[in-house]
């Protein structure tokens, strides 16, 4: 059974800082990773996805990678903003007869104060 | 549409009654997920439908819940003779087949019963 784990479970930092989220599976037979974000209330928003054979992917000031052997993920956060702050959650999906079956970490509450 | 949306986007209703909870997911996708998340707690996974395959309901907490996905696009989520502990928002997310795609959320239907 697939297990996902997110560290820290939170996060405080002040404005500017670089951060890195960690986000570790057991299961390293995937098909692809996601990293969400999800603001108090809402929905959860996509940010990156990286692929079983990628090993990362940028958008802006985040950089996600990938080492499916080991079963890490990071995501990296480049010159943190106070808009950040959010709960960042990262999920696998299955591959195989559990093929599309995502499996989520319970999350990374990030508060970046100004 | 450009998104999944589900309705209603909020609905109080009083213990013992039945709802219903609509989620419409982008056209084409043939994967549709189930999930609610309490307030202040991870997301829960209720049921998942993969294309024609029997849907997983291994989630489903009891069975007054239940949810069917019509034509392989339009779902619903039922719950019968609700109760407080039901209070929570419901969040479907649907993707198309393919490791090269990840999911997209809808803005969740928040559920209080009273």
């Amino acid at each position: 059974k697939q297990e996902v784990t997110q560290i820290p479970a939170a996060l405080s930092v002040p404005e500017g800082e670089n951060l890195v989220l960690n986000c570790s599976f057991t299961d390293s037979a995937i098909y692809n990773l996601q990293w969400f974000r999800q603001d108090p209330g809402k929905g959860l928003t996509s940010l990156l996805l990286i692929q079983s054979s990628q090993r990362e992917q940028t958008s802006g000031r985040l950089n996600a990678s990938l080492d499916k052997s080991s079963g890490r993920s990071t995501l990296y956060i480049a010159a943190s903003q106070p808009g950040d702050s959010a709960t960042y959650l990262c999920a696998v999906m299955a591959g195989g007869t559990s093929y599309g079956k995502l499996t989520f970490g319970q999350g990374t509450i990030l508060t970046v104060h100004p | 549409g450009a998104g999944v949306s589900q309705s209603p986007s909020n609905k109080v209703t009083e213990k013992g009654k039945d709802v219903e909870l609509r989620c419409d997911p982008i056209s084409g996708h043939t994967a549709l997920y189930w999930y609610r998340q309490s307030l202040g707690q991870g997301l829960e996974f209720l049921i998942y439908f993969q294309g024609n395959s029997a849907p997983d309901k291994s989630g489903l907490p009891s069975d007054r819940f239940s949810a069917e996905r019509t034509g392989g696009s339009v779902s619903t989520l039922t719950i019968q003779r609700t109760q407080q502990e039901d209070s929570a928002v419901y969040l479907c997310a649907s993707s198309p087949s393919g490791e090269i795609y990840g999911y997209t959320f809808g803005s969740g239907t928040r559920l209080t019963v009273v």
